[in-house]
């Protein structure tokens, strides 16, 4: 089956723009998360949706925020882009299966903000 | 406060043997606990996972055990293939709606 899609996969804007990101999760994945990659950092949370509702929030500014589809699809907005916003931003899908707990990522948005 | 601790930075080993990645951890409350392999500028593919009520989980060349009172888990490759070279994550999670928390990462490299 088809894995976890982001688009786009590039992404270049300049300091203060906005920018939205898209995410389409596993079939039949309810839960979508998304976190930043940068070299210095590592992988880090921003947010998760569940039914459409955030249900967990990491340590970001305001300026970033998401929200999610009635068909699970997903998409992460940031605001006032700050020259830090470079960074490989990964969605997730995940599920709860009985006793076992899988989250999938996908391929990543490289934001580069210059 | 770092939660979830792979303390090796790498590890090296011969093609067909075994590759044992370790992580340590110090909340006892985590539930899952994830290994995901990441290639640069990739992201993370999910390899295995265990549920903190069981010790062992395996698929295929992959098994992952954990020690609750030691506050340990660690992944097995057997046989180690070149093409698992790559930076091995160990992640948890509290509860199944919660925030995957990362260790740092180990370089797994395989020599043919």
């Amino acid at each position: 089956k088809a894995g976890v899609t982001q688009t786009p996969r590039y992404l270049i804007k300049t300091r203060g723009q906005q920018v939205t990101l898209s995410c389409s999760p596993i079939s039949g994945h309810r839960s979508v998360s998304w976190y930043q990659q940068t070299p210095g950092q590592g992988l880090q949370f921003l947010f998760e949706y569940f039914s459409e509702t955030q249900r967990n929030k990491g340590n970001f500014p305001g300026r970033f925020s998401g929200r999610q589809f009635s068909n699970s699809r997903s998409e992460m907005n940031v605001s006032t882009l700050e020259l830090g916003d470079s960074a490989l931003y990964l969605c997730a899908s995940s599920r709860l299966a009985g006793s076992s707990y899988e989250q999938y990522f996908g391929p990543g948005t490289r934001l580069t903000v210059t | 406060d770092q939660q979830v601790k792979q303390n090796s930075p790498s590890l090296s080993v011969q093609e067909g043997r075994i590759s044992i990645l370790n992580c340590d951890y110090t909340n006892s409350m985590f539930d899952y606990f994830l290994w995901y392999k990441k290639y640069p500028a990739e992201g993370p593919t999910f390899l295995i996972s265990i549920s903190s009520i069981k010790d062992k989980n395996e698929d295929g060349r992959f098994t992952v055990f954990l020690n609750k009172s030691a506050k340990h888990l660690s992944l097995h490759i057997v046989p180690s293939q070149p093409g698992d070279s790559a930076v091995y994550f160990c992640a948890a999670l509290f509860g199944a709606n919660s925030k995957l928390t990362f260790g740092k990462g180990i370089t797994l490299s395989v020599r043919p």
